[in-house]
C-alpha cells in the first residue's frame, strides 16, 4: 500500500515566522510532488510542485525535495494569517497514480 | 474563463439508493478525475477519464462508477448508497495528463446519506 503521510496538526505559526511543512512518501519510485491548499469548506488549489531534488521557489513559498530519503516539505515564509489553511501534499507515484496526504492543519497567529 | 461546475452542490439520500453527480471541466481540459474527501481521510482517488475512456482506477468497489462524454463532461454513479459513502465528492480537471499538471477543483458535491 503506497502512502503519502502528513502531520495532522494544528502546526500553530506566529505572524511572520516560517511555516514548515513536511510530507514522507513510500513509493521510492514517485517522480512528481504536489503542494495544494485547501481554506475550509473550499476546494483544494495547487500551490506549487517540483520533480527535481533541491529546491524551488515561488515568491514566499519555496519547495523542498529529497529522493533519497522520500520527503518532500513547504516552507512558507513572513507567515500571514491569510495562509492559515489545510495543505495538502501529493505525489505522483511510479503507476502515475496520484497519492495523497490526509493535510496538515495551519494556523498562524496574529 | 469559467471554471470547474459541479452539480448538485448537497444532496440527501437515504441507504439503498443511488446517486449521480455531474461535473463539467474547464473548457479545453480533457482529463477529469474524481475524488473522495471525509475528514481524517484525505483525498481518495476514484478514477480519472481522458478522452471518454477510463485510464486510472483507484481502490473503491463497483458500486462506484464513473463516465465521460464527448465534450468532457463526466459523471459519477453510486449504486446501493451506505452510510459510509457520506462525503464531498470533488471532481478537477486538467488539460492533459492529472499527474503531470495543475489540477483544477471544483466546489464538490456534499453527499449525505441516512
Amino acid at each position: 500500500q503506497k502512502e503519502v503521510e502528513q502531520n495532522s496538526g494544528p502546526l500553530s505559526v506566529p505572524e511572520g515566522a516560517i511555516a514548515s511543512l513536511n510530507c514522507t512518501y513510500s513509493d521510492r519510485g514517485s517522480q512528481s510532488f504536489f503542494w495544494y491548499r485547501q481554506y475550509s469548506g473550499k476546494s483544494p488549489e495547487l500551490i506549487m510542485f517540483i520533480y527535481s531534488n533541491g529546491d524551488k521557489e515561488d515568491g514566499r513559498f519555496t519547495a523542498q525535495l529529497n529522493k533519497a530519503s522520500q520527503y518532500v516539505s513547504l516552507l512558507i515564509r513572513d507567515s500571514q494569517p491569510s495562509d492559515s489553511a489545510t495543505y495538502l501534499c501529493a505525489v505522483g507515484d511510479s503507476n502515475y497514480q496520484l497519492i495523497w496526504g490526509a493535510g496538515t492543519k495551519l494556523i498562524i497567529k496574529p | 474563463k469559467a471554471g470547474v461546475t459541479q452539480t448538485p452542490r448537497y444532496l440527501i439520500k437515504t441507504r439503498g439508493q443511488q446517486v449521480t453527480l455531474s461535473c463539467s471541466p474547464i473548457s479545453g481540459h480533457r482529463s477529469v478525475s474524481w475524488y473522495q474527501q471525509t475528514p481524517g481521510q484525505g483525498l481518495q482517488f476514484l478514477f480519472e477519464y481522458f478522452s471518454e475512456t477510463q485510464r486510472n482506477k483507484g481502490n473503491f468497489p463497483g458500486r462506484f462508477s464513473g463516465r465521460q462524454f464527448s465534450n468532457s463532461r463526466s459523471e459519477m454513479n453510486v449504486s446501493t448508497l451506505e452510510l459510509g459513502d457520506s462525503a464531498l465528492y470533488l471532481c478537477a480537471s486538467s488539460l492533459e495528463r492529472w499527474d503531470t499538471g495543475e489540477l483544477f477543483f471544483g466546489e464538490g458535491s456534499r453527499l449525505t446519506v441516512l
